[in-house]
């Protein structure tokens, strides 16, 4: 049990356009959701979290005007990188939990924008 | 003081030693200790989570908690090839506010070699 999909696994996009990615609790109704970014070699850096109807809690320094995320159900959760820079290039990984603060992680996002 | 220290290594074993993998931490809030395992460009995949102080195994794995000494380790028995990859862990508070969100390691990249 316990099982996190994102979709897609990797997209390609030229700059100015927008990217929605996609996070599913497939066996379980999560709780609360989080969206995480990963530059290579390093760890995983919080970019908000978001509760099933609710607006998300963004961290200090992220954009949320940039970095859209819509939590619509207890088992869905979108992320929209708006307006994508070459900048914004980086791997983007969802997780959920359903309680204790363990979180199940998807697969993740990798974005390139050229 | 960072909350949570760990060694990054790398750390390269032959096939069929034992592993031990291990954080320190700050923060006496913490009350769920977790490790994941993470492959190159994929999501963090939880391996074991333990609830306060005490042992847990499952398989190969067994990981440890020593609450009075903020100290957290991750033993593999007869590890293989395929648990080369980067080991998190990484600590939450599990109630109150901001409870769920996690307090990670840098991460320590196991190598196994054939």
């Amino acid at each position: 049990g316990a099982v996190v999909s994102q979709h897609p696994s990797w997209v390609i996009c030229k700059s100015g356009t927008s990217v929605k990615i996609e996070c599913r609790s497939l066996d379980f109704q999560a709780t609360t959701m989080f969206w995480y970014r990963q530059f290579p070699k390093q760890s995983l850096m919080l970019m908000a979290t978001s509760n099933e109807g609710s607006k998300a809690t963004y961290e200090q320094g992220v954009e949320k005007d940039k970095f859209l995320i819509n939590h619509a159900s207890l088992t869905l959760s979108t992320l929209t990188v708006t307006s994508a820079h070459p900048e914004d290039s980086s791997f983007y990984i969802c997780s959920a939990t359903r309680g204790r603060g363990i979180q199940y992680f998807g697969a993740g996002t990798r974005l390139s924008v050229l | 003081q960072k909350e949570v220290e760990q060694d990054p290594g790398p750390l390269s074993v032959p096939e069929g030693a034992i592993v031990s993998l291990n954080c320190t931490y700050s923060n006496s809030a913490f009350q769920y200790f977790m490790w994941y395992r993470q492959y190159s460009r994929k999501g963090p995949e939880l391996l074991m989570y333990t609830y306060s102080s005490g042992n847990k195994e499952d398989g190969r794995f067994t990981a440890q908690v020593d609450k009075s000494s903020k100290y957290i380790s991750l033993f593999i028995r007869d590890s293989q090839p395929s648990d080369s990859a980067t080991y998190l862990c990484a600590m939450s508070a599990g109630s109150g506010a901001g409870s769920y969100q996690l307090t990670f390691g840098k991460g320590t990249k196991l190598s196994v070699i054939p």
